[in-house]
């Protein structure tokens, strides 16, 4: 059974930027892409966008375009989501998840607050 | 894009009865319908897929059905580990994805 593991809780300034990491292991990592949701204090779920980890090609939320990257690197099986001009709204966990039409398993999140 | 609305927002159900969640999408998503759990301070777990396939692992009570635009999560009956909030998500036409905005199952 695959995994993905996720880096640690970040603490960032309004207008800072933020990276998280997802690790995968247990599976072909080419093979399926990652979705990333974010989910904010006592709120639902959030799609923000997804990456082809074969060739890289992303689809990003609308509301996110601009200020959201996804990239992969296939060395070390990782996904990397980087969001820029942070704002008070964007304090949430955000989980990435292995992508097979459904999200059929998930990393254990990362919590990003943004304050000043 | 496509909407997903759940209802109700809570449901109170007692312990080894049946439970019966719905989404609604705004146009059809066929069977490309997946239902999640979440318990507090956990990720989501996919429970089912293709409308009505459970996940591996996933107790039998677990039932979806429907297709199109009409979905039912059924829980057959209920124990104290199901507690907890579900979501609905297509993946139809993907991307974007859509989630539902959750039905929180409490204990009566």
């Amino acid at each position: 059974q695959g995994q993905l593991v996720q880096s640690g809780a970040e603490v960032k300034k309004p207008g800072a930027s933020v990276k998280v990491s997802c690790k995968a292991s247990g599976y072909t990592f080419t093979s399926y892409g990652i979705s990333w949701v974010r989910q904010a204090p006592g709120q639902g779920l959030e799609w923000m966008g997804w990456i082809n980890t074969y060739n890289g090609n992303t689809n990003y939320a609308q509301k996110l375009q601009g200020r959201v990257t996804m990239t992969t690197d296939t060395s070390t099986s990782t996904v990397n989501m980087e969001l820029r001009s942070l704002r008070s709204d964007d304090t949430a966990v955000y989980y990435c998840a292995r992508v097979v039409g459904a999200l059929d398993f998930w990393g254990q999140g990362t919590l990003v607050t943004v304050s000043s | 894009e496509i909407v997903m609305t759940q209802s109700p927002a809570t449901l109170s159900v007692s312990p080894g009865e049946r439970a019966t969640l719905s989404c609604r999408a705004s146009q059809s998503v066929s069977s490309d319908l997946a239902w999640y759990q979440q318990k507090p301070g956990q990720a989501p777990r996919l429970l089912i897929y293709g409308a009505s396939t459970r996940a591996t692992g996933i107790p039998a009570r677990f039932s979806g059905s429907g297709s199109g635009t009409e979905f039912t999560l059924t829980i057959s009956s209920l124990q104290s580990e199901d507690f907890a909030v579900y979501y609905c998500q297509h993946y139809n036409n993907w991307p974007p994805y859509s989630f539902g905005q959750g039905t929180k199952l409490e204990i009566k």
